[in-house]
């Protein structure tokens, strides 16, 4: 009965390489969220996706690409993966209108 | 450009006495604060949230103070539990945007 999962936990790759992080909610959220956590710990906000449609586009290289087949998941894929992706990337959802996001549990993305 | 800020990268306190976690921020259009909770390999938990309309907000033993003119926000936890150890996340929606910028973090020790 997870809320907020998401998958894989762990993925070591190789640079160049092509990867994609799943997420689902089952909170009935409107709102979903991709944020990057960093070898300093800040927590960031890639993407946040509103019933399928992208409302907010950080800084973000085009290299990272959210999709959302339905307002219940949003997968992250990567391009031409770098050193400097390896971070902890965590997805969220909410129910909008600045109420609390509520996260699963991480994907730790190790680029060699 | 860091808008929320968490100076306190750790902190220790004994066990039943009181933790008082602070964070300062830059933008005085921050609506709305929130903290979070984060155990190793989990993702943040919210925690306990206060409105830029009051000045404190009490959950059972966690209490969040909002001082605006100072642009300072804190978070007391009473009596501290072993449980309690965590880091903790200081986070806030800019007004009009869906968008939490999170602090760094403050690693909380509880001793026994």
């Amino acid at each position: 009965d997870t809320a907020v999962s998401q998958t894989p936990k762990y993925l070591v790759t190789q640079m160049g390489n092509d990867k994609s992080i799943k997420c689902e909610q089952n909170l009935g959220h409107d709102t979903m969220y991709w944020y990057k956590q960093d070898s300093k710990k800040f927590l960031k906000i890639m993407f946040s996706y509103n019933n399928k449609e992208l409302i907010i586009n950080e800084t973000v290289p085009n290299r990272f690409s959210p999709k959302s087949p339905d307002k219940a998941h949003l997968n992250l894929h990567i391009n031409s993966l770098e050193l400097g992706d390896s971070a902890v990337y965590f997805c969220a959802s909410s129910q909008g209108d600045w109420s609390p996001l509520h996260f699963g549990n991480g994907t730790r993305l190790t680029v060699t | 450009d860091q808008q929320v800020k968490q100076n306190s990268p750790s902190l220790s306190v004994q066990e039943g006495r009181i933790s008082i976690l602070n964070c300062d921020y830059t933008n005085s259009m921050f609506d709305y604060f929130l903290w979070y909770k984060k155990y190793p390999a989990e993702g943040p938990t919210f925690l306990i949230s206060i409105s830029s309309i009051k000045d404190k907000n009490e959950d059972g033993r966690f209490t969040v103070f909002l001082n605006k003119s100072a642009k300072h926000l804190s978070l007391h936890i009473v009596p501290s539990q072993p449980g309690d150890s965590a880091v903790y996340f200081c986070a806030a929606y800019p007004q009009g945007a869906q968008k939490l910028v999170f602090g760094q973090g403050t690693r909380l020790t509880i001793n026994p």
